[in-house]
């Protein structure tokens, strides 16, 4: 079993859709956790720190719910830029980051 | 301030070969490292160092060394370059973990 799974998609959207990604870890040690986003072709970008208290930047929303180890991100009113792989991080311990295989998103005129 | 460098940003090897991917960061940070990023794989830790002179495997090390004589750089070298080792090479570095790593535009290469 991966340490970290996320929906597979591809998640295909129209423009002002909200969409929601789930990721799922099974290491129930892990410290922090991390949405990424990235760009066909291109390197891995920060998104956004996921808090347990839930944080919000923009249209972007993380939830974290360490009982059920389950992470979220929230777009509302998604837009084409938004286009993306994104990637579930989790921080075990030190600098041992896991990534999750990622959730492609498409967003459609 | 470039943030993290990666040279080459392409690369073909024969098998065999060997090579070094450099990495570069400018802004003091400690930690530092290699990741490898297959299709359907997501992004796997080759190596990874907390600071100068300290260094440790990853999940995916074999095939690979680092070394970390410098804050600045951490330099990766494939041994005996295999087919299986085509693949796009991220460096990333982090202050101290938190708010996550800052990655390099990456290294796509190919082993023939």
């Amino acid at each position: 079993r991966k340490e970290v799974e996320q929906d597979p998609g591809p998640f295909n959207v129209p423009e002002g859709a909200t969409v929601a990604f789930n990721c799922t870890y099974s290491n129930s040690a892990s410290q922090s956790f991390f949405w990424y986003r990235q760009d066909c072709r291109k390197e891995p970008k920060l998104l956004m720190s996921v808090y347990s208290s839930g944080n919000e930047d923009g249209r972007f929303t993380a939830q974290l719910n360490r009982a059920s180890q389950y992470i979220s991100l929230l777009i509302r009113d998604s837009k084409l830029s938004d286009s993306a792989t994104y990637l579930c991080v989790a921080l075990l311990y030190g600098q041992n980051f896991v990534f999750g295989p990622g959730t492609r998103l498409s967003v459609l005129p | 301030n470039a943030g993290v460098t990666q040279t080459p940003k392409f690369q073909v090897l024969k098998t065999g070969q060997s090579m070094t991917l450099q990495c570069a960061q400018d802004m003091n940070h400690e930690y530092m490292s290699w990741y490898r990023q297959d299709p359907g794989m997501g992004l796997r830790l080759i190596h990874y160092s907390v600071g100068a002179g300290i260094t440790d495997q990853g999940e995916v090390p074999n095939g690979y060394n680092v070394s970390r004589s410098t804050t600045e750089d951490f330099p990766l070298r494939l041994l005996s370059a295999a087919p299986s080792q085509t693949s796009v090479y991220f460096c990333a570095s982090s202050y101290n973990g938190l708010p996550g790593y800052t990655f390099g535009s990456g290294t796509r290469l190919t082993v023939v």
